[in-house]
């Protein structure tokens, strides 16, 4: 069975720095694999995903994330973090079998100093 | 505006009185799903529908049912809710499923917190 894990529930960074953000996926075949954020009261919104080919990939906000199947990761990086980056990230991976299952890792939430 | 749509936001009720959460999509997505979230676990599939009339169990059904009589409209229900499902739900619609190689990614509603005392 496959599964997702966030080594980091909770993650503090200064306005400016650097950010990378782990994902570790188990997953016996090519995995697709997602970033979503979820800000505070609000849906998950898709960030970036990887399906195959250039395993660096970059999404939105800024956002990219690079695929390295002999690690088995997929890590999420921003070169500067702005405050309203602050919020709830979640890695998945989709299941290539029946529908568009996807299973998420327990998430990490971010908080961004001034 | 392309949007997926749960109703309530919010809502608090007894343990064992039936209650139901609606989800309407906009976007004609043959696929729509609902997630349960959790402190710590992520989200967790409930329950899928690859389309009108096909529903399949995910990975925590046990408590739900479903139903889709028509694309757009996927609700949730729970017969008789316990205190364990108290959680926050999430519906989620895409075009068609992964395993035809389509990247279509989930579009997800805004959430709805039970409560269940």
């Amino acid at each position: 069975a496959q599964s997702v894990t966030q080594p980091d529930i909770h993650i503090t960074v200064s306005e400016g720095a650097s950010l990378e953000l782990r994902c570790n996926y188990s997953y016996g075949a090519t995995p697709y694999l997602f970033w979503y954020v979820q800000s505070p009261g609000q849906g998950l919104q898709l960030l970036l995903k990887y399906f195959s080919g250039d395993t660096l990939v970059q999404g939105i906000k800024g956002f990219e994330a690079e695929f390295k199947r002999s690690q088995s990761s997929f890590n999420l990086r921003k070169p500067s973090v702005h405050w309203s980056d602050a919020a709830e990230y979640f890695c998945a991976v989709g299941r290539n079998n029946a529908g568009n299952m996807l299973t998420f890792g327990g998430g990490t939430r971010l908080m961004v100093k001034p | 505006e392309a949007q997926v749509t749960q109703n309530p936001r919010y809502l608090i009720t007894v343990t064992g009185k039936k209650l139901t959460v609606t989800c309407s999509q906009n976007m004609n997505h043959e696929y729509m799903s609902w997630y349960r979230q959790d402190p710590g676990l992520g989200l967790r599939q409930i329950y899928y529908s690859m389309n009108v009339e096909v529903t399949d169990k995910g990975d925590v059904p046990e408590g739900y049912k479903v139903s889709r009589k028509e694309k757009r409209n996927f609700p949730l229900i729970l017969e008789s809710p316990s205190p364990n499902q108290t959680s926050l739900y999430f519906c989620a619609s895409s075009l068609i499923g992964l395993h035809r190689g389509d990247n279509s990614p989930l579009h997800f509603g805004n959430g709805t917190r039970l409560t269940v005392t």
